[in-house]
């Protein structure tokens, strides 16, 4: 059974790094049939997709968030982060990280959630 | 950029209402849609992908139809468990780009 859980820092600093990790269980996170995502929700709004990568590379993200935007990989752990650089208040937000499959191109599994506030 | 529209923001409806909520594209997407069940305090559920087919352990009451640019979700029959707010997404190649949300709630 696939599962992930969001973990990090709930509060951030404005102009500072936004930072959280991703456990992932019930699969490799070098599953060649997996991609990797991250997606955020405001609170009270809709959802927006940040980005999504496959373990060994190639990075997808979305252009409003592009340049600001980082993932990394610890196999060691099944673990994947996600770094968002220069945070505002905008960025606050309840972030899920989430499997996408490589063939179906859907997320079928997503964490539970994590909320971030940036707020000094 | 894509972007999708999806109507209404709001749909008040009764158990055993026949429901549509409509995703519209700027552009074709082809039939790279899904839809997905969100509940307060939840991550989304999957539904439906590639605009008509059911997932795994969805209720049949479910359907996608459309391709290009215009897609529906019908609920056939609503029931008490289906009151959520659902969201559209594009998910063709390299993209991930969601619609901005349908509450159904309780007339």
């Amino acid at each position: 059974q696939v599962q992930l859980q969001e973990s990090g820092p709930g509060l951030v600093q404005p102009s500072e790094t936004l930072s959280l990790t991703c456990t992932v269980s019930g699969v490799s996170i070098r599953s060649s049939s997996s991609y990797w995502g991250w997606i955020r929700q405001p609170p009270g709004k809709g959802l927006e997709w940040i980005g999504h990568f496959f373990y060994s590379g190639n990075t997808y993200s979305n252009p409003s968030l592009k340049s600001r935007f980082t993932t990394s990989v610890d196999t060691s752990e099944n673990q994947f982060s996600l770094k968002l650089t220069s945070v505002a208040a905008a960025d606050t937000a309840v972030y899920f990280c989430a499997r996408r499959d490589v063939v179906r191109g859907i997320f079928t599994h997503w964490g539970q959630g994590a909320l971030v506030t940036v707020s000094s | 950029d894509i972007q999708m529209t999806q109507s209404p923001s709001t749909l008040s409806a009764s158990v055993g209402d026949r429901v549509t909520i409509t995703c519209r594209a700027s552009q074709s997407i082809g039939n790279w849609l899904a839809w997905y069940q969100q509940k307060p305090g939840k991550a989304p559920k999957l539904l439906i992908y590639k605009a008509s087919s059911l997932e795994s352990g969805v209720p049949s009451r479910f359907s996608g139809s459309g391709s290009g640019t215009d897609f529906t979700l019908t609920i056939s029959s609503l029931q008490p468990d289906d009151f959520a707010t659902y969201f559209c997404q594009l998910y063709n190649d390299n993209l991930g780009t969601f619609g901005q949300g349908t509450k159904v709630e309780v007339k």
